[in-house]
């Protein structure tokens, strides 16, 4: 199964700030790489396909990019809505794998 | 507009059963890959089982042998069939809609609890 490691497991920021996300997988995966937000209580929402596609809907203060092993999620302008954990997940071969989150705090 | 609605979770002892439901509007469950995934408590999250718009099904080898994915296209509804349920199966389970290579639609999720 190919491993996904994000980081940081945490991080702590302020409204406004810029924040960026680290996620790298245990082998190629080309860009088959997508980026999830989670909010207590509620399902996953999709953010980022296929490494740099913004999902219809989602603010434009997303953006992700990597191709590979190396991969990065960035907020630019962090809202007090963006504050969730959030996921990187493979889709380059079965099983699916996912990190294992980066919880986004209020600093 | 695109709707999953789970039902079906609750507490089971060790070894017991649960049939999780996912009911589906605003598309065709059987023309589309759908997805389970888990979320077990202070845990990331876990694919379960896939099943393709063909058919074919696909399992974690966590749950291989336990648990079975299906559909019933009369009622456009996804299921899992878990069966010799473990302490380590409880977690919220979502099901997904598979479009392309990511999760484009998720359910709200129905907790199981495998307690004794």
């Amino acid at each position: 199964d190919i491993q996904m490691t994000q980081s940081p497991s945490s991080l702590s920021a302020s409204v406004g700030d810029r924040v960026t996300i680290t996620c790298r997988a245990s082998q190629s995966i080309s860009t088959y790489l997508n980026w999830y937000q989670q909010k207590p209580g509620k399902a996953p929402k999709l953010l980022i396909y296929a490494a740099s596609s913004l999902q219809s809907g989602v603010p434009s203060r997303f953006s992700g990019s990597g191709s590979g092993t190396d991969f990065t999620l960035t907020i630019s302008s962090l809202q007090r809505e963006d504050f969730a954990t959030y996921y990187c997940q493979q889709s380059y071969s079965t099983p699916p794998t996912f990190g294992g989150g980066t919880k986004v705090e209020i600093k | 507009e695109v709707q999953l609605v789970e039902s079906g979770g609750g507490l089971v002892q060790p070894g017991g059963s649960l049939r999780l439901s996912c009911a589906a509007s605003g598309f065709i469950v059987s023309s589309n890959y759908m997805s389970w995934v888990r979320h077990a408590p202070g845990k990331g999250l876990e694919w379960v089982s896939l099943i393709y718009s063909g058919g074919n099904t696909y399992y974690a080898d966590s749950v291989k042998g336990r648990f079975t994915i299906s559909r019933d296209n009369s009622k456009n509804t996804l299921y899992l069939q878990m069966n010799s349920l473990r302490t380590e199966d409880t977690a919220v389970y979502y099901c997904a809609r598979q479009l392309s290579s990511w999760y484009d639609y998720w359910g709200q999720g129905t907790l199981v609890t495998v307690s004794s």
